[in-house]
């Protein structure tokens, strides 16, 4: 079975600080892909970033960048120039070609950018 | 363009009523589509997914139903909710490994 971890429950950053999240996952696939989903009180599900396990180039989307660690299976989310709009809850993801492409998700890790 | 809508957006139901919750894909064809269910403070639960018109998958056994009657239509039922049924639930679809794109979501207070 596929598990997702997010060990950080909460976190807090300033305004324009730089933020890490972390997620380890465990699969025995070789294939599969990696997202970072966000979820702001609206509680709409947002995709942040994605990337695939064949991939070493980290993805990067603007001010978002993923740390992929595949031998350690460890897929943490950076966010730099933190801004308000960033508070959300942020859940790490996981999906391999398998059961019908369904996606495991992490807890989640709710972060608050502070003024 | 591709766009999902889920309805209703908020809904309260008493004890032993029935639940009818649709999802609908627009700009696509044959798609993926998934139900999941977030409980308070906690993660997204997937209860079910389709890769087809009539096909179900069951992720885990409850009070819930899925059918899939048209390609781009995805309904979540219950005949008799329970207390536990209450929560968020998403209806999404998957673009070619792309990840997904979620419905804005059903708040279900069961009461």
């Amino acid at each position: 079975a596929q598990t997702v971890t997010q060990s950080q429950p909460e976190m807090s950053v300033q305004e324009a600080e730089t933020v890490t999240l972390s997620c380890t996952y465990d699969t025995s696939e070789n294939n599969y892909y990696l997202f970072w989903y966000k979820q702001p009180p609206s509680r709409q599900m947002i995709l942040v970033i994605r990337q695939e396990a064949y991939k070493q180039q980290n993805a990067t989307e603007n001010r978002f960048s993923v740390n992929f660690q595949k031998a350690a299976k460890s897929f943490s989310l950076k966010i730099s120039d933190s801004q308000l709009g960033d508070t959300a809850m942020y859940f790490c993801a996981f999906m391999t070609t398998n059961s019908g492409y369904a996606l495991n998700f992490g807890k989640g890790t709710s972060l608050l950018v502070t003024p | 363009s591709q766009t999902i809508h889920q309805w209703p957006a908020t809904l309260v139901q008493p004890v032993g009523s029935p639940l009818s919750l649709e999802c609908t894909v627009e700009g696509t064809s044959n798609p993926n589509l998934y139900w999941y269910r977030q409980a308070a403070g906690r993660g997204l639960q997937l209860l079910f997914y389709s890769v087809g018109i009539g096909q179900i998958s069951s992720e885990v056994p409850q009070n819930l139903s899925a059918s899939r009657p048209q390609d781009r239509q995805f309904i979540l039922s219950s005949k008799k909710l329970l207390l536990s049924d209450s929560g968020f639930y998403l209806c999404a679809w998957e673009a070619l490994n792309y990840g997904y794109t979620f419905g804005s979501g059903t708040r279900l207070t069961v009461v």
